[in-house]
């Protein structure tokens, strides 16, 4: 069964400080690997998107790196800022028909000041 | 400005009362999708549609019915709503002709079923 699992569940941090948020998983076969912010009570928005032959990509103060091998990536935030407290979704896609996609638990992130 | 709208953002509603939600998107884009996000348990999809008139189910969809009559319309319809259908539901939808395209989603649709 197709499964992704993120760690940790939850992270406090202060303001300014780094952080890496975890995502394994076994989904197969393997498309593509999608990061996505998400605020309480509001929708997912994506973050980065990587296939099988890209290793890392970033947006702004967001860096995912993807290992295909190990089946295991990861999210850096760097210098982090309130308006990063949200929920870091990865998201994993199967290459079928439907390109179905399997979501992570999330990651839930406070930034304190 | 790219959009997915979901309507309505709330609602509270009695066991067995048919209901809507509509989910309608301005980018043309052939596949969308519906999710259930409940705690501790992630997004799961229900129904996705790869083009009009074509719907397939997801991981959850018992109790949910989906219909794609037009390309940018794709209601969820819940026949006979029960408590353990209270949940956020997003709609999604993105471009074909390429595993890595951006996935749109909706604000959600609180659903509480009393």
């Amino acid at each position: 069964k197709n499964q992704v699992e993120q760690s940790p569940q939850s992270l406090i941090i202060l303001e300014g400080k780094n952080c890496t948020l975890q995502c394994n998983y076994t989904v197969s076969p393997f498309s593509n690997l999608r990061w996505y912010k998400q605020d309480t009570g509001r929708g997912p928005v994506s973050l980065t998107i990587m296939t099988f032959s890209e290793n890392t990509k970033s947006n702004g103060r967001y860096t995912a790196t993807l290992d295909a091998d190990t089946k295991q990536s990861s999210l850096h935030i760097t210098a982090s800022q309130l308006s990063d407290s949200a929920s870091y979704i990865c998201v994993v896609s199967a290459y079928n028909a439907g390109n179905m996609l399997t979501f992570g638990g999330g990651t839930r992130l406070m930034v304190k000041p | 400005e790219a959009q997915v709208t979901q309507n309505p953002r709330y609602l509270i509603t009695v066991t067995g009362k048919k209901l809507t939600v509509t989910c309608s998107q301005n980018m043309n884009h052939e596949y969308m999708s519906w999710y259930r996000q409940d705690p501790g348990l992630g997004l799961r999809q229900i129904y996705y549609s790869m083009n009009v008139e074509v719907t397939d189910k997801g991981d959850v969809p018992e109790g949910y019915k989906v219909s794609r009559k037009e390309k940018r319309n794709f209601p969820l319809i819940l026949e006979s709503p029960s408590p353990n259908q209270t949940s956020l539901y997003f709609c999604a939808s993105r471009q074909t002709g390429g595993s890595g395209n951006t996935i749109y989603f909706g604000e959600g649709s609180w659903l509480t079923v009393v």
